[in-house]
């Protein structure tokens, strides 16, 4: 167990659906970043927070959108879903930034 | 743009040998690099990093060298097993900056017993 906990482990929906995947970063951690892997695609970064406040974007669609929250949980919100976006979501924590600890990853299906 | 390349998708060894898994990048920013291996329906875990004041770092049996001049770094396992058999991520950051860490693709090694 990393101390990063990602909910759900899978989910299959149909396209044009939404979806909110979620992340407890482990304790202590201020910055949770998103992550995506696409078939035969390395780890995409998406967006970072930190301590509640959007501090770097990466490569994002403006259907997907995330949050921070009061208690330092993060949902990445995914929208219209289509089948491209099927792909597994990681979720990172860190203290500072000499390197992130990882949860187990959402895997999202879309048919 | 790929700024952390990984230019081996894949890596085949046999149980005792060496196992050189290479990085290239293009931003000469970068001063920090860490290696994360990944098992299959697991999370990237953190493996080595090398800070760019030095060359080579070594834990056990992985050491990770790198050339600043060529933008070069390289993974070496010592002897391999087949439990290393994973995916390798290289991945770069400016050393206290705020920005996030760039990944390469991966290499996926393969130890043979």
């Amino acid at each position: 167990d990393s101390g990063v906990t990602q909910t759900p482990k899978h989910l299959i929906t149909a396209t044009g659906q939404r979806v909110t995947l979620r992340c407890s970063p482990r304790s202590g951690d201020l910055s949770v970043y998103w992550y995506q892997q696409s078939l035969d695609q390395g780890l995409q970064f998406l967006i970072q927070y930190y301590n509640g406040e959007e501090r770097a974007k990466g490569n994002i669609l403006e259907r997907f959108s995330a949050q921070q929250f009061p208690d330092l949980h993060s949902e990445l919100n995914l929208s219209s879903l289509e089948l491209g976006d099927s792909a597994l979501y990681f979720c990172a924590s860190s203290h500072d930034n000499y390197g992130y600890t990882f949860g187990s990853g959402t895997r999202l299906t879309v048919v | 743009d790929q700024q952390v390349k990984q230019n081996s998708p894949s890596l085949s060894v046999q149980e005792g040998r060496i196992s050189i898994l290479n990085c290239d990048y293009t931003n000469s920013m970068f001063d920090y690099f860490l290696w994360y291996k990944k098992y299959p329906a697991e999370g990237p875990t953190f493996l080595i990093s090398i800070s760019s004041i030095k060359d080579k770092n070594e834990d056990g049996r992985f050491t990770v060298f790198l050339n600043k001049s060529a933008k070069h770094l390289s993974l070496h396992i010592v002897p391999s097993q087949p439990g290393d058999s994973a995916v390798y991520f290289c991945a770069a950051s400016v050393e206290g900056g705020s920005e996030k860490l760039v990944f390469g693709k991966g290499t996926k090694l393969t130890v043979n017993p």
